[in-house]
C-alpha cells in the first residue's frame, strides 16, 4: 500500500524567503505526482503535475521535482509572499489496490505561513 | 466556468438520517472520485467510477453508496448517517491516467 509523507508538517517563514517542501512515497510505481494548495475551509487547487517520465515542472515561482528511484518530490517556492500561506498537499497517482483504475494517495500536508 | 461543482456546501444531519451529495463536472471526464478529508488522516478514497454506469469501492467505502447514471454526475449517498461520517467530502474528476485531478470545493457534513 502506497504511503505518502510530507515533512515538515508546519513551516513559518518571513516574506521573501525561498523554501522547499518535501514529499516522500514508499512505492515508486507511480503514474505521476501532483501538488495541490488548500486554503482554510476551501477545496484543493492543483499547482503542478509531474508525469513519471519527467523530472520537474515549473509554474511561475513554483518548481516541483520528482525522483522516482528515491521516492521523493520537492516543491520549491521562490520569493515567498503572505498570499502563499496555505496547506500544501502532495499526492502520488498509482493503481487502486482493489481494481484497475488509478487513484491519488495523499500526504497529510505542510501548513505554510509566510509572515509579512 | 468549467470545473467540478458540489452540492450542498454544508449540511447537518441527525444520526440515522439519509442524504445524497451531488457532484457534477462539465469537462467530459471519464473518471470521478469521492474522497473524505479528516484531521490528521488526510484525504481517503471512498468510491470511484471509471465511466458512466460503473462504480467501485475505494479505501473506506463502508456506510456509503454511489451512482453514476450520467457521465457528468457522480452521487454519494449515506443511507443511515453516523457521527463517524462527520467530515469534509470532496469530489474529483480526471480524464485518464496521464492527467491530473480537478477537485470540487467540498461539502462539510456534520452528523449529530
Amino acid at each position: 500500500k502506497q504511503e505518502v509523507t510530507q515533512i515538515p508538517a508546519a513551516l513559518s517563514v518571513p516574506e521573501g524567503e525561498n523554501l522547499v517542501l518535501n514529499c516522500s512515497f514508499t512505492d515508486s510505481a507511480i503514474y505521476n505526482l501532483q501538488w495541490f494548495r488548500q486554503d482554510p475551509g476551501k477545496g484543493l487547487t492543483s499547482l503542478l503535475l509531474i508525469q513519471s517520465s519527467q523530472r520537474e515542472q515549473t509554474s511561475g515561482r513554483l518548481n516541483a521535482s520528482l525522483d522516482k528511484s528515491s521516492g521523493r518530490s520537492t516543491l520549491y517556492i521562490a520569493a515567498s509572499q503572505p498570499g502563499d500561506s496555505a496547506t500544501y498537499l502532495c499526492a502520488s497517482g498509482g493503481l487502486i489496490s482493489s481494481g484497475s483504475a488509478r487513484q491519488l494517495t495523499f500526504g497529510s500536508g505542510t501548513q505554510l505561513t509566510v509572515l509579512p | 466556468n468549467a470545473g467540478v461543482t458540489q452540492t450542498p456546501k454544508f449540511r447537518v444531519l441527525k444520526t440515522g438520517q439519509s442524504m445524497t451529495l451531488l457532484c457534477a463536472q462539465d469537462m467530459n471526464h471519464e473518471y470521478m472520485y469521492w474522497y473524505r478529508q479528516d484531521p490528521g488522516m488526510g484525504l481517503r478514497l471512498i468510491h470511484y467510477s471509471v465511466g458512466e454506469g460503473t462504480t467501485a469501492k475505494g479505501e473506506v467505502p463502508d456506510g456509503y453508496n454511489v451512482s453514476r447514471l450520467k457521465k457528468q454526475n457522480f452521487l454519494l449517498g449515506l443511507e443511515s448517517a453516523a457521527p463517524s461520517q462527520t467530515s469534509v467530502y470532496f469530489c474529483a474528476s480526471s480524464s485518464g491516467t496521464a492527467y491530473g485531478y480537478t477537485f470540487g470545493s467540498g461539502t462539510r457534513l456534520t452528523v449529530v
